[in-house]
């Protein structure tokens, strides 16, 4: 166990429909960010939250958004969900704003839309 | 912008010595990461490199030349468990010091 939980582990959902995946970070790290993962593909990272501010922004397409909470866990709100959108979507959370320490992954969520 | 690029595949034997390539080009320069990925699994993490050189720990060791905008993993002594993605990560310190990572390199290691 990272310490970085995620849920849900899986969802199964249609296309046009909306999810909310949600991260609770490791005890004590600040930083929360959102990464995609595309079958075969490389991890694409969406957005950056640090003590409830957005810090830094990706590729993230305008039917996601994301928050951070004052209890520090985030959520990722995907809309209008298409084929495409089905992928790994890792949550991963550092102490600092910096990643200089290294990032620790939660185990994701498997999002799968039909 | 960032562009980080390493082969897609390898294929190595059982107790045989690895290395995995990693190049890069990235404006503020902060820091390389080695990530490990077994299938649908989270990336875990393996070293961090910030200065030139070697960085040994265990059966695996990564090499940094910032000037060269290179590095590298070398697994020695592979064991089948080793078969997994490595994933090659920049840190750069613009826009909240994020990791922008490769594609990975999936390594498959046979009897």
């Amino acid at each position: 166990d990272s310490g970085v939980t995620q849920t849900p582990k899986h969802l199964i959902t249609a296309t046009g429909q909306r999810v909310t995946l949600r991260c609770s970070p490791r005890s004590g790290d600040l930083s929360v960010y959102w990464y995609q993962q595309s079958l075969d593909q490389g991890l694409q990272f969406l957005i950056q939250y640090y003590n409830g501010e957005e810090r830094a922004k990706g590729n993230i397409l305008e039917r996601f958004s994301a928050q951070q909470f004052p209890d520090l866990h985030s959520e990722l709100n995907l809309s209008s969900l298409e084929l495409g959108d089905s992928a790994l979507y890792f949550c991963a959370s550092s102490v600092l704003s910096t990643s200089n320490y290294g990032y620790t992954f939660g185990s994701g969520t498997r999002l799968t839309v039909v | 912008g960032q562009n980080i690029d390493q082969p897609t595949e390898m294929t190595a034997t059982e107790g045989a010595i690895v290395q995995i390539n990693c190049t890069y080009q990235t404006s503020g320069f902060n820091g390389l990461f080695w990530y490990q990925q077994h299938a649908g699994e989270a990336p875990t993490f393996l070293s961090y490199n910030v200065l030139d050189g070697l960085e040994e720990k265990g059966r695996f060791s990564s090499f940094l030349s910032r000037s060269k905008g290179y590095s590298y993993l070398l697994l020695k002594e592979l064991q089948m468990k080793d078969s997994a993605s490595y994933l090659c990560a920049v840190s750069h310190n613009n826009a909240g010091n994020m990791l922008t990572f490769g594609g990975g390199t999936r390594l498959m290691v046979k009897p």
